[in-house]
C-alpha cells in the first residue's frame, strides 16, 4: 500500500530555531506538493514541483521559507527562522504526471507548533 | 482568481440524518473539482471528483456530488449519516487549462455526527 511518508509528524521549537519538514512521495510520482493548514487559513498551498523542479512557490514567504528536491524520493520544507505564527500542520501531497486530472495523495502532516 | 467557498462551517446532525454540504467556486474556465474528508488526526483522503460527463458523482463511502455548472456548484451529500462519518470536509477545484494539478481548497466544513 504506497503511500506519501512526512517526518516528524510532531515538532514544537522555539522562535528563532530552523525547522526542516521531510517528505517521501509515493515511488513514481513525479509531482510534490506542499500545503499548509491553520484555523484562520485552511489549507493554503505553497509550493509544488514537478520533476524535482520548483514549479510555483508563490504561496511561500520567500524570506524564510525554502523548498527543495534533492533527489525523486524526498522533498523538504524548511523554515528558518522560525516564527510563532508558522505554527501549523504543514502536509505534503504527491501525484503522478501534470495533468489537472491526477488525483493527489497526502500525507500525514506534520505538526508544527513555534513557542 | 479563483476561489472555493464553502458556506457551512460546522455543521452537527444525529446518525441517519441526511446531508448536503454546499462548495461553490469563482472561476470563469473548466474546471475539475474534488471533495476530501479528513478524519480526526489523519490526513485528507479523496471522496470523490468530477472531471467531465454525469454531473451526479457517486465517491466512497455512500456520497454522491452534484455539479451545477449554472450556479458554479458542487454540494456533497450523504441521504443518511453515520458516527464515522464525523470529520472535516473540504471541497477543492483546479483548472483544466492550467494542466498543473494546483488545488485550491475551500475553507472546510467541520461535520459532528451524534450517535
Amino acid at each position: 500500500d504506497a503511500r506519501v511518508t512526512q517526518t516528524p509528524r510532531d515538532k514544537v521549537t522555539e522562535m528563532g530555531q530552523e525547522v526542516t519538514m521531510r517528505c517521501q512521495p509515493i515511488l513514481g510520482h513525479n509531482t510534490v506538493f506542499w500545503y499548509r493548514q491553520t484555523m484562520m487559513q485552511g489549507l493554503e498551498l505553497l509550493a509544488y514541483f514537478r520533476n524535482r523542479a520548483p514549479l510555483d512557490d508563490s504561496g511561500m514567504p520567500k524570506d524564510r521559507f525554502s523548498a527543495e528536491m534533492p533527489d525523486a524520493t524526498l522533498a523538504t520544507l524548511k523554515i528558518q527562522p522560525s516564527e510563532p505564527r508558522d505554527s501549523a500542520v504543514y502536509f505534503c501531497a504527491s501525484g503522478l504526471g501534470s495533468s489537472s486530472y491526477n488525483e493527489q495523495f497526502f500525507g500525514p502532516g506534520t505538526r508544527l507548533t513555534v513557542l | 482568481a479563483q476561489s472555493v467557498s464553502q458556506h457551512n462551517h460546522h455543521v452537527i446532525l444525529s446518525e441517519a440524518a441526511s446531508l448536503e454540504l454546499g462548495c461553490n467556486y469563482s472561476y470563469g474556465g473548466t474546471v475539475n473539482l474534488f471533495w476530501y474528508v479528513q478524519y480526526p488526526g489523519q490526513h485528507l483522503q479523496l471522496l470523490l471528483k468530477y472531471f467531465s460527463g454525469d454531473p451526479l458523482v457517486k465517491g466512497i463511502k455512500g456520497f454522491e456530488a452534484e455539479f451545477i455548472k449554472s450556479k458554479f456548484s458542487f454540494n456533497l451529500r450523504k441521504p443518511s449519516v453515520q458516527w464515522s462519518d464525523t470529520a472535516e470536509y473540504f471541497c477543492a477545484v483546479n483548472s483544466y487549462s492550467s494542466n498543473t494539478g494546483k488545488l485550491i481548497f475551500g475553507q472546510g466544513t467541520t461535520l459532528q455526527v451524534k450517535p
